[in-house]
């Protein structure tokens, strides 16, 4: 067990729809990064919050949004959903500092999305 | 931008037998790191490396940091069939900056 906590677990929907998947660090935690798999990509970074601000950006499409709230837990939304986006969200965290993030991530145990 | 490519992307061996894997990059890192990931799992860090040459072991697990500090090398040991899953290379190339992710090598131990 990670600590990391993901939810929900597997969620199928349909095109166009929007979903919510929500991530809770490990406890002292400040960095919450998300990661999207798709079965021929591998693992791809999408955004990074540290204490509450982004912190760095990745292949996130303009249809995905993500937020880190004052407790520390993060959601990821994704809307407009599209074929395509079906794949495993994996949220992780980190104890990375304001200068430093060693890359020793913690990841949880993913959301499958399924998009219909 | 930044890509890691991780070879092979899959391997079948034996139970007993030793593996290898490699990542490179025409980038230098200043991190390295491996990761594994079990079916249905998140991945978990097996060794992370923070200096140029550096060897260092986990258990049967032995990763190298490569001297140009654009590969790294990872190694198993007599293997056993719990060490199915895919494994990761990643790559940071500052203090603060965003990992990248290899392809993965997916390995199958046949008892």
């Amino acid at each position: 067990d990670s600590g990391v906590t993901q939810t929900p677990k597997h969620l199928i929907t349909a095109t166009g729809q929007r979903v919510t998947l929500r991530c809770s660090p490990r406890s002292g935690d400040l960095s919450v990064y998300w990661y999207q798999q798709s079965l021929d990509q591998g693992l791809q970074f999408l955004i990074q919050y540290y204490n509450g601000e982004e912190r760095a950006k990745g292949n996130i499409l303009e249809r995905f949004s993500a937020q880190q709230f004052p407790d520390l837990h993060s959601e990821l939304n994704l809307s407009s959903l599209e074929l395509g986006d079906s794949a495993l969200y994996f949220c992780a965290s980190s104890v990375a500092t304001r200068g430093r993030d060693t890359g020793e991530l913690f990841f949880g145990e993913g959301s499958r999305l399924t998009v219909l | 931008g930044q890509q890691l490519n991780q070879s092979p992307q899959s391997m079948f061996i034996q139970e007993g037998e030793d593996v290898s894997m490699n990542c490179t990059s025409s980038s230098i890192f200043n991190t390295w790191l491996w990761y594994k990931q079990d079916p249905g799992e998140g991945p978990v860090l097996l060794i992370a490396l923070y200096k140029a040459g550096e060897l260092t072991s986990n258990g049967r697990l032995t990763a190298q940091f490569g001297i140009t500090r654009k590969d790294s090398f990872l190694n198993i040991s007599a293997s056993i069939p719990s060490d199915v899953g895919i494994y990761f290379c990643a790559g940071q190339r500052t203090s603060y900056g965003k990992l990248t992710f290899g392809q993965g090598t997916i390995l199958t131990v046949h008892p």
